[in-house]
């Protein structure tokens, strides 16, 4: 079973442009999370799907950043425009309500805004 | 709001000893409580997981945790580590029937010195 993909695996981009990162869950899963990861914290939720609905984006800052998942399989993120605190790793995930609450993350990508 | 407190940025255990990660949490309702281990450059790995049921729950590559209610708690453990156990681990609790994406701690080194 393939796994959580995330393109691209490594972006830098100056303060004030924008930027987009793509998800691919694993077949079948039907929510999707996109979390944030600057150095030294934990994850933090951004952006919860199930299917093609937003079930929870109370911590998105939708000022700047914002997410769809249009067919309810795959999921962009966009930030724009930059800011130097946008650096971080995006994590996406994936559930399966089957499997126990289980997320599954992608391997991440790393932003770095100069 | 819900929330998980990792006291130790870093925990040295030598190899063939048996080790704590430490996690407290605090959440409304039931928790549903989960340890990932992160390597470099590599995304987060699902541990374990306590939901109901047992205290004491085990999980992938040796690792158990116990979920003890009165002192809001869920200790990772581990009775004898190797030196492949070193990474970066995190607790994680969700509340909302689990329906709700994960909120963690800011993680823990674990370093297994030979």
């Amino acid at each position: 079973e393939a796994g959580v993909a995330q393109s691209p695996r490594y972006k830098i981009i100056e303060k004030r442009q924008s930027v987009a990162f793509w998800c691919n869950p694993i077949s079948g899963h039907a929510t999707l999370y996109w979390y944030q990861q600057i150095l030294g914290q934990g994850p933090k939720l951004l952006i919860q799907f199930q299917n093609n609905g937003v079930v929870d984006d109370s911590q998105l800052p939708k000022d700047r950043f914002s997410a769809e998942r249009l067919k309810g399989v795959d999921s962009t993120l966009k930030i724009q425009p930059a800011k130097l605190e946008d650096s971080a790793v995006y994590l996406c995930a994936s559930s399966f309500p089957g499997q126990g609450l289980i997320e599954y993350f992608g391997p991440g990508t790393r932003l770095t805004v100069t | 709001a819900q929330s998980v407190a990792q006291p130790e940025d870093q925990v040295n255990v030598a190899e063939g000893n048996p080790l704590t990660v430490k996690c407290t949490y605090s959440v409304s309702g039931n928790p549903y409580l989960f340890w990932y281990v992160q390597y470099p450059n590599r995304g987060l790995q699902f541990l374990l997981k306590y939901i109901t049921g047992d205290n004491l729950v085990k999980g992938s590559y040796g690792f158990e945790a116990e979920f003890n209610k009165s002192q809001t708690s869920f200790h990772l453990k581990k009775p004898s580590a190797l030196v492949s156990d070193s990474a970066l681990y995190f607790c994680a609790v969700s509340s909302g029937g689990g329906a709700d994406g994960l909120t963690f701690g800011k993680g823990t080194h674990l370093i297994i010195q030979p």
